[in-house]
């Protein structure tokens, strides 16, 4: 039973870029949530959605990124036009419906 | 704005001894949480989680809830190098809203 597959691992972006990371969440699990960790500090949640629903968006900046989940296919955060403080790394995570969290291994985004 | 507070650390302790991490939430309503471990470069792992008030042990892990005080630690106890990592205190107020982390407390456990 794989756990919450995160691709890419890195992703280095220029400025001015779009970077696009996928999580598909562990089998049964229709709950995904994103979170963001920068260096000596915690994780900072993002976005939480299910199948095609975006259900709690408040930790989104409100420009350059978005987040799906479509009915077929993985989630996918879009981060458009990255900029130096877009670096992080950012953990998707997904649940069954409680809240207890599975965490994928994390995309390490750079930007140059 | 709903806020889980953790000290930093780091917290140093002698290959055996028991570690004390504590934790403290702003939201009264909070009704879920959660202690979760990273290790460097890694991704958090559950360890343990606590729904009500009192002491729930797993293993060499003891969680320990005080609504009241709005507070909730996490024991290790005969701590293990193995042990050290950064383990981040997470609340909820219901299912199906987010979790809140703490900025995570960095445990060494010294042989």
């Amino acid at each position: 039973n794989a756990g919450v597959m995160q691709n890419p691992r890195h992703l280095v972006r220029r400025r001015g870029q779009e970077a696009r990371l996928r999580c598909s969440p562990m089998k049964g699990h229709s709950h995904v949530y994103w979170y963001r960790q920068l260096p000596e500090e915690g994780l900072k949640f993002m976005v939480y959605l299910q199948k095609e629903n975006i259900i709690d968006e408040s930790g989104m900046p409100k420009e350059r990124f978005s987040a799906e989940f479509p009915k077929e296919g993985p989630s996918i955060l879009r981060i458009q036009q990255v900029v130096r403080g877009d670096s992080a790394a950012y953990f998707c995570a997904s649940s069954p419906g409680n809240e207890k969290l599975f965490f994928g291994s994390g995309t390490q985004l750079s930007v140059l | 704005q709903k806020e889980v507070e953790q000290n930093s650390g780091p917290l140093s302790v002698p290959e055996g001894a028991i570690a004390s991490l504590n934790c403290t939430y702003s939201d009264r309503g909070s009704q879920s949480f959660f202690w979760y471990r990273q290790y460097s470069g890694k991704s958090p792992e559950l360890i343990m989680s606590i729904y009500s008030n009192g002491d729930k042990e797993d293993g060499r892990f003891t969680a320990q809830l005080n609504k009241a005080s709005q507070y909730v630690s996490l024991l290790i106890r005969d701590s293990q190098p193995s042990d050290s990592a950064t383990y981040l205190c997470a609340v909820t107020h219901e299912a199906g809203t987010a979790l809140i982390f703490g900025k995570g407390t960095t445990l060494s456990v010294s042989s």
